[in-house]
């Protein structure tokens, strides 16, 4: 079973729309959740930590439920500048970060 | 502030051919790590450092070598290339291991013929 594991879409929505993702991990002991972004051929950009009590970036939530061992970001009022691939990723506490595939986001004007 | 740096951004080689892609920092990182990322893949695990002078494998190590002589540096070598190899590379670093995000590097795009 992969440690961590998203929908890659793809999802289209329209300028101003709200559009979440959702991540799923493996392993309970997993300490540390963050979401980057990814544009077309370029590097990973961090975009938000995670909390246990959830935080909020502007447009952008985060959440973290333990008990079903899944993180989500939410993005209101979508801009075409969100398009992007949405990575999810996951530490257990050790040396290793864990990546999800990635989710595809194309705001349509 | 330079970040995570990332030589070359781009490579060609022949089958059987080495080379040593760089990665240096400048924020005095402990932790860093090189991964690839292909197609539907995602990011896989390379090798990574928790400090100088102490490596280990990730999960996709074998016909890569690499070596933390230094806090800033973090070189990769690929030891006889094969067209597996071809990839994008990133180069990347975090404070202190697992509660700090990664940061990283612009990556090399690595094609082997």
């Amino acid at each position: 079973r992969k440690e961590v594991e998203q929908d890659p879409g793809p999802f289209n929505v329209p300028e101003g729309a709200t559009v979440a993702f959702n991540c799923t991990y493996s392993n309970s002991a997993s300490q540390s959740f963050f979401w980057y972004r990814q544009d077309c051929r370029k590097e990973p950009k961090l975009l938000m930590s995670v909390y246990s009590s959830g935080n909020e970036d502007g447009r952008f939530t985060a959440q973290l439920n333990r008990a079903s061992q899944y993180i989500s970001l939410l993005i209101r009022d979508s801009k075409l500048s969100d398009s992007a691939t949405y990575l999810c990723v996951v530490n257990n506490g050790g040396n290793q970060f864990y990546f999800g595939t990635g989710t595809s986001l194309t705001v349509i004007p | 502030n330079a970040g995570v740096t990332q030589t070359p951004k781009f490579q060609v080689l022949k089958t059987g051919q080495s080379m040593t892609l760089q990665c240096a920092q400048d924020m005095n990182h402990e932790y860093m790590s090189w991964y690839r990322q292909d197609p539907g893949m995602g990011l896989r695990l390379i090798h990574y450092s928790v400090g100088a002078g102490i490596t280990d494998q990730g999960e996709v190590p074998n016909g890569y070598n690499v070596s933390r002589s230094t806090t800033e540096d973090f070189p990769l070598r690929l030891l006889s290339a094969a067209p597996s190899q071809t990839s994008v590379y990133f180069c990347a670093s975090s404070y202190r291991r697992y509660s700090s995000p990664l940061h990283f590097g612009n990556g090399t795009r690595l094609t082997v013929t």
